[in-house]
């Protein structure tokens, strides 16, 4: 059965550091997102990406983040210069059209020093 | 605003005995309601929606709009429902999801 997958499955960056997170959506997916999920806290929307631009984002998904989908079948994260705050456990989502179930990615955790 | 509300963190019920799960929201536009699930050290997966109408591993939930509540019931636990529960809603044409906090479910063998 296919798979979201996000690599890797750990990141440890010093505070102020670019981090770039990757995501590998379903192949014939149109829709990919970003979630985070702070340690003890929500799951909470950052973005969503359709037709190579982003469709929606939350007032989290502020300057220092961007994404990006290189190559047709990566999805990235970048966070540009992190800070402790954006620890978090961050997954990557896709779906195939308007109404279709989300299928999410066993996750990246990522600790900010 | 959309918000989700799961009011209870924790939940733990004898294997055998009922199950619910409570889930409430607020939102003005027509929402659509989940339910996903995550067992120990697996990915975030969708248990149900309420369009489907669907039972998935004995489980049920109806959308109220009446009461805003979207309660996931099973009437028998099973050990192997262990696991955090997700209540989330969009809206009909946008696939952005809204969670709530998440019920961690143990059943008692």
């Amino acid at each position: 059965e296919p798979e979201v997958t996000q690599t890797p499955s750990h990141q440890v960056t010093q505070m102020g550091q670019e981090v770039i997170l990757r995501c590998v959506p379903i192949s014939n997916h149109l829709y990919f997102y970003w979630y985070r999920q702070i340690l003890g806290q929500k799951v909470e929307f950052l973005v969503s990406f359709y037709n190579n631009e982003i469709s929606e984002k939350s007032e989290i998904f502020d300057d220092q983040f961007s994404v990006e989908r290189p190559d047709g079948s990566n999805f990235t994260l970048k966070i540009r210069s992190t800070k402790l705050e954006d620890s978090a456990m961050y997954f990557c989502a896709s779906s195939r059209g308007e109404g279709t179930e989300a299928f999410f990615g066993q996750g990246t955790r990522l600790t900010v020093v | 605003a959309q918000r989700v509300t799961q009011p209870e963190k924790l939940l733990s019920v004898f294997k055998g005995a009922p199950v619910e799960l409570k889930c409430n929201y607020s939102y003005s536009g027509s929402p659509e309601l989940f339910w996903y699930v995550q067992y120990s050290r697996q990915r975030l997966q969708l248990l149900l929606r309420h369009i489907s109408r669907e039972s998935i591993k004995g489980f049920t939930a109806d959308l109220n709009k009446g009461e805003t509540s979207f309660h996931l019931k099973k009437p028998f636990a099973q050990e192997e429902d262990s696991a955090m529960y997700y209540c989330a809603l969009s809206n009909f044409g946008n696939e952005k999801l809204t969670f709530g906090t998440g019920t961690r479910l143990t059943i008692i063998p």
